[in-house]
Parts: structure tokens; sequence; C-alpha cells
């Protein structure tokens, strides 16, 4: 089946610091990906959509100025949390429709725990 | 009302019991619904979609009530291994959209 492939896993970093998180398709093409957020114990919340070539599409409250996405070709995908605070750390995933797949659903990367300390 | 509405449990069975999880969700337009298992600190897995017929994949059956907005996930002879919080995700439009969560139910099977 398909795979999205997501690193790092895990990241500390220092408060203001930025952090880069990569989510690629192996296998297929992903003219969009999708940038989730969990917090602990609270479902997945889409963060934005991730539009390969054109600027991404960004969920009401969350801030593209903090969050950059770039999804400069059809396997790849980043998501930048600049100026990272500690209410910053969380769950982060990406995912990926894999449409080739029957029957198909939406194929996540194994998701970057992100610490801000 | 939340988008995606499902009991939090935890449901706490004994191995080899059946269980059934329900899920609602408000947006009558909604296309596509899936049921995700998460574990514990890992990324959702797609545990199977669902479709109005409903459908069934070895102990597991899912079912679709489009009417009353209303999923629901049966488990049979369920293993240890089932142990897991199981995500109710629904797909607003075509796949342009990003998926909508439920927050999950826990479900632990006990020896």
């Amino acid at each position: 089946g398909a795979v999205v492939s997501q690193h790092p896993s895990w990241v500390i970093c220092k408060s203001g610091t930025s952090v880069k998180i990569e989510c690629r398709s192996l296998d297929f093409q992903a003219t969009t990906m999708f940038w989730y957020r969990q917090f602990p114990k609270q479902s997945l919340m889409l963060m934005a959509t991730s539009n390969e070539g054109s600027k991404a599409t960004y969920e009401q409250g969350v801030e593209k100025d903090k969050f950059l996405i770039n999804h400069a070709s059809l396997t790849l995908s980043t998501l930048t949390v600049t100026s990272a605070h500690p209410e910053d750390s969380s769950f982060y995933i990406c995912s990926a429709e894999a449409r080739q797949d029957w029957p198909y659903g939406y194929t996540f990367g194994s998701g970057t725990r992100l610490t801000v300390v | 009302r939340k988008e995606v509405e499902q009991d939090p449990g935890p449901f706490n069975v004994p191995e080899g019991a059946t269980v059934a999880f329900n899920c609602t969700y408000s947006n009558s337009a909604s296309q596509s619904f899936f049921w995700y298992r998460q574990d514990c600190r890992k990324e959702p897995k797609l545990l199977m979609s669902v479709y109005s017929s409903g459908n069934e994949d070895g102990r597991f059956t899912a079912q679709l009530n489009r009417a009353s907005q209303y999923i629901s996930l049966l488990i049979r002879d369920s293993k240890l291994s089932d142990s897991a919080t199981y995500l109710c995700v629904v797909l607003k439009g075509g796949g342009a959209d990003g998926l909508t969560f439920g927050k999950g139910t826990h479900l632990i099977i006990q020896p």
C-alpha cells in the first residue's frame, strides 16, 4: 500500500527556534497533502491543506506566518514551525490521499512529536 | 454540535466479546466515512471505509445510516490486540478536503 514518510519522529527544541518537519509520499504522487495537529487526549485537527505548486490553505485560527508550508514537488511537503513556543508542543501528522489503493483512504505519516522547552 | 461525535469510553470488555461503537456526524453533505485505529502515541491507520450498504472485513463490520447521520463499527470475537482508540472519520467533500476526526473511542480488551 501507499506509504507516507515523515521526519523527524520527535524533536525537542528551545523556545524561539524554528523546526522543519518533512512529509514524503513514497511510490505515489500527492498533489495535496494535509497537516494535522493532535494535543493530548484530543482529536486530530486539520491545520492546513498543502497544494503542490501553490499556496497552502489554512484552517481558521491557524497562523500562516507561524506554520509555514512548502509543497515544492509532488512527493514532498514541509511544515516549519517558526519561533516555536511551549504551547506549540504537540503531535504533528501529515497525510496524503492514496487513490491508487482501494478501498482508499488517507495514508498518514508516522507523526512528529514536538516538545518546545 | 461537534462535527463528529463519539463516546470516548473507555470500553473495557473481556477477550472474545463483541463490542460496538457509534458515531454521529453533523454535516449532511458529508460524502465519505472511515474508521481509523490509533495506538497510543502513533499515527492513525485506516481500518475500513464505510459504505451505505454496510461492509464487513473479517471480524469487523461497519454500517452507515445517512438518514440518521450515524456510523457504527462492530468488532466480533475481540482480541487483546484490538485494544486501541477507534476514530470515526468523515470527509465532507471531494479529495481536496481534509478529514474531520472524532475524538475517538478508547477500547481495552481484558484477558
